[in-house]
C-alpha cells in the first residue's frame, strides 16, 4: 500500500522556471527521500533528509520537511529539460528494516 | 559499472509459466530489496535480506511468489504460475546496514503476460 499522496501528480513547465512538487505520508518516519524515475528506468536516488532536518539542499534541489505535519516538498530550481522524469517520495518508517514506502509520483515535464 | 544489476532486462511469457529475475547488488551492500511498480503508480515493496537472511516476506503478493539470496550476495526472485496481473516492472534496490542510508535502484526487469 502506498504510504501517502504527492501533489500534483503532474506539473508542465517552461525551461528555467521553478518546479514544486509536494508529498504527504501518515506514520512517524526515520527519514523521507525523493528519488526520480526516467522511462522505462530504475529510480535515481536525489536527497535523503531525516526526521531531525528541516531543510537540505543539493544543487538546484531543495527539500523540506514537516513531521508536524507529516509533509515534504522538493524545489527544483531553474528547470532544464533533462529534468523531465517521475519523481517519488519515498519514507522509512520506524522499524521497518530501511524498507521504503513510496507516493504516487509527480509526473514533470519541462518544455524547451 | 559498480551499480545494482538486474537481469533480464525484459521477460516476455505465456500465463502459466514460472519466471526467475536475478538481482546482483553493490558488493558492499548488506541489505537487499524487492519492490514491484505498475504503470502509473510507486513502487510497491515486497520483501528484503539482510545478508542471507530474508527478514520480512509478509508483502509478497502471493504464495507463488518467493525469493532467496542464498550466499548474502545475489537474490532471485520467483513467481510460479504467472497471471495476467503479474505483468509489472520488478525493482531490485541494495543499501549499507546503518541507518538513514539511500537505497540503490537497478534498472528492473519488465515483466509482460501474454
Amino acid at each position: 500500500s502506498q504510504q501517502g499522496e504527492e501533489d500534483p501528480q503532474a506539473l508542465s513547465i517552461q525551461e528555467g522556471e521553478n518546479a514544486t512538487m509536494n508529498c504527504s505520508y501518515k506514520t512517524s518516519i526515520n527519514n523521507l527521500q525523493w528519488y526520480r524515475q526516467n522511462s522505462g528506468r530504475g529510480l535515481v536516488h536525489l536527497i535523503l533528509i531525516r526526521s531531525n532536518e528541516r531543510e537540505k539542499h543539493s544543487g538546484r534541489l531543495r527539500v523540506t520537511l514537516d513531521t508536524s505535519k507529516k509533509s515534504s516538498s522538493l524545489l527544483i530550481t531553474a528547470s532544464r529539460a533533462a529534468d523531465t522524469a517521475s519523481y517519488f517520495c519515498a519514507t522509512d518508517e520506524h522499524n521497518q528494516g530501511g524498507k521504503l514506502i513510496f507516493g504516487q509520483g509527480t509526473e514533470l515535464s519541462v518544455k524547451p | 559499472d559498480t551499480g545494482v544489476s538486474q537481469d533480464p532486462r525484459h521477460k516476455i511469457t505465456k500465463r502459466g509459466q514460472n519466471v526467475t529475475f536475478r538481482c546482483d547488488p553493490i558488493s558492499e551492500h548488506n541489505r537487499l530489496y524487492w519492490y514491484r511498480q505498475t504503470l502509473g503508480q510507486g513502487p510497491e515493496f515486497l520483501t528484503y535480506f539482510q545478508n542471507e537472511a530474508q527478514l520480512e516476506k509478509s508483502r509478497l503478493l502471493s504464495d507463488r511468489f518467493s525469493a532467496e539470496r542464498p550466499k548474502g550476495s545475489f537474490s532471485t526472485l520467483e513467481i510460479q504460475r504467472t497471471e495476467q496481473g503479474d505483468s509489472a516492472m520488478y525493482l531490485c534496490a541494495s543499501s549499507p546496514e546503518y541507518w538513514n542510508q539511500p537505497q540503490h535502484f537497478g534498472d528492473g526487469t519488465r515483466l509482460s503476460i501474454l
